[in-house]
This record gives C-alpha cells, sequence and structure tokens, in this order.
C-alpha cells in the first residue's frame, strides 16, 4: 500500500548478505514485520519487530529499526537459493490491521 | 496443526459472472481477514471478522463484493458480478488476536487465484 514503500528488486550472489529496505509513513506504528512468499504459496511471517526496538536478530536474519526516519531493514546473512522469494514489509498500530508494501522481489544467483 | 485451508486454489470466469471463494481458518482462531493480492503489488486488506462479527471493511467495494463468517468459523467471500480488475490472488489469514491488544501472529493460506476474461 501507500502507506509503505519498498524496492522492488533485488539481485544477490549466493553467500554474500541481501539487505532489504523499507520505509512507513504511520507514526504509531506498533509492530513491523517482515514475510515472506514464495511462488504459489501464501506469505509465511519472517520476523517482527517491536516499535521500541531498535535491532532484533535470530539466526541468519537482523531487523534495524529507525523509527525517527521511520526505515525499517532487513538482513540476511549468507544468501542461499532457497532465499529466493518475494519479501514484504508491513506495518500495524494495534488493532492487527496489517498494510503491506509492494514486495521486494530477491533473486540469488550462484 | 492444520494450515488455513482456501477453496478453490485456481478459478477462471468472464466477465460479470458471480465467483465464491471458501477458507476454513486454524482451529480456534478469533480473528479472519479476507486480502486482495492484485500481481506485482502487496495484499490489501478487503475485510476483517472479530469472530462472526466485521471489524474493518472499510476497502470492500461493497457493490460487488461480499463477505460473510456464520458461527465464528468458516468464511466464504463472493463477488457479483466479477470485473476484469478483480482478477487477482484473493488470501484468507487468521489469527488468535482476541482484540485486546498485543501481538499475534496471522497465518495465510495459500489462496485462490482469480482470472476473470
Amino acid at each position: 500500500g501507500e502507506d509503505v514503500e519498498q524496492s522492488l528488486f533485488l539481485s544477490v550472489r549466493e553467500g554474500d548478505s541481501s539487505v532489504i529496505n523499507c520505509t512507513y509513513t504511520d507514526s504509531s506504528s506498533t509492530y513491523l514485520y517482515w514475510y515472506k512468499q514464495e511462488p504459489g504459496a501464501g506469505l509465511q511471517l519472517l520476523t517482527y519487530i517491536f516499535s521500541n526496538m531498535d535491532m532484533k536478530q535470530d539466526q541468519r536474519l537482523t531487523v534495524l529499526l529507525n523509527k525517527k526516519d521511520k526505515h525499517l531493514s532487513l538482513r540476511i546473512a549468507d544468501t542461499q537459493t532457497g532465499d529466493s522469494a518475494i519479501y514484504f514489509c508491513a506495518e500495524s498500530s494495534g488493532d492487527y490491521k496489517l498494510s503491506f508494501g509492494a514486495g521486494t522481489t530477491v533473486t540469488v544467483r550462484a | 496443526e492444520a494450515g488455513v485451508a482456501q477453496s478453490p486454489r485456481y478459478k477462471i470466469i468472464e466477465e460479470r459472472q458471480s465467483v465464491a471463494f471458501w477458507c476454513n481458518p486454524i482451529s480456534g482462531h478469533a480473528t479472519l481477514y479476507w486480502y486482495q493480492q492484485i500481481l506485482g503489488q502487496g495484499p490489501k486488506l478487503l475485510i476483517q471478522f472479530q469472530n462472526n462479527g466485521v471489524v474493518d471493511d472499510s476497502q470492500l467495494p461493497k457493490d460487488r463484493f461480499s463477505a460473510e463468517r456464520l458461527k465464528g468459523v468458516d468464511s466464504t467471500l463472493k463477488i457479483q458480478p466479477a470485473k476484469l480488475e478483480d482478477s487477482a490472488v484473493y488470501l484468507c489469514a487468521s489469527s488468535p488476536w482476541d482484540g485486546r491488544g498485543g501481538r499475534t501472529e496471522a497465518f495465510f493460506g495459500q489462496g485462490t487465484r482469480l482470472t476473470v476474461v
């Protein structure tokens, strides 16, 4: 949606780190999320961060949140071919209505 | 735990025909969502139910779209009559969120891909 913006494409070499960026406009956002969508599949929640945090790490995933600039990023370490998918940034503000970005298509090349 | 079930997976209809989609959420989940995902875009919320009541349907085109969640479990989404621009994937999701704040995960079904020709 227009409240959440992402770059559309990212190409990364296998083994390198991927960084996907997202900006949002709603200052009352409570939670921010990263979802992964593989071809023909529904959305899978990868990770989320509460708005009073600035970083969260979960295995190969690192989420950074700059609340002042309303900027969220997802770093995937040691990117693998199985990480090729569309990644959606989403935000909610307490009523659990998720607002999604348009998605970033990540292509991992050998 | 069984996931969110949707049917059919694919549907092709002609413009001005009617179509219905069905969703069976995860057992015990109070909240159910229908999202529309047009190719190249992120999912857009159409309607949100909590149990069998509507929480938010502000983006549902009510002249042609309708949804119900009888008995607070299964849900159906209907389009009547369909237009070309309704071609999209319709995603159903459910969450144990009970409306009292906090964070719970929304679990998504595989979606129904609708093509209107």
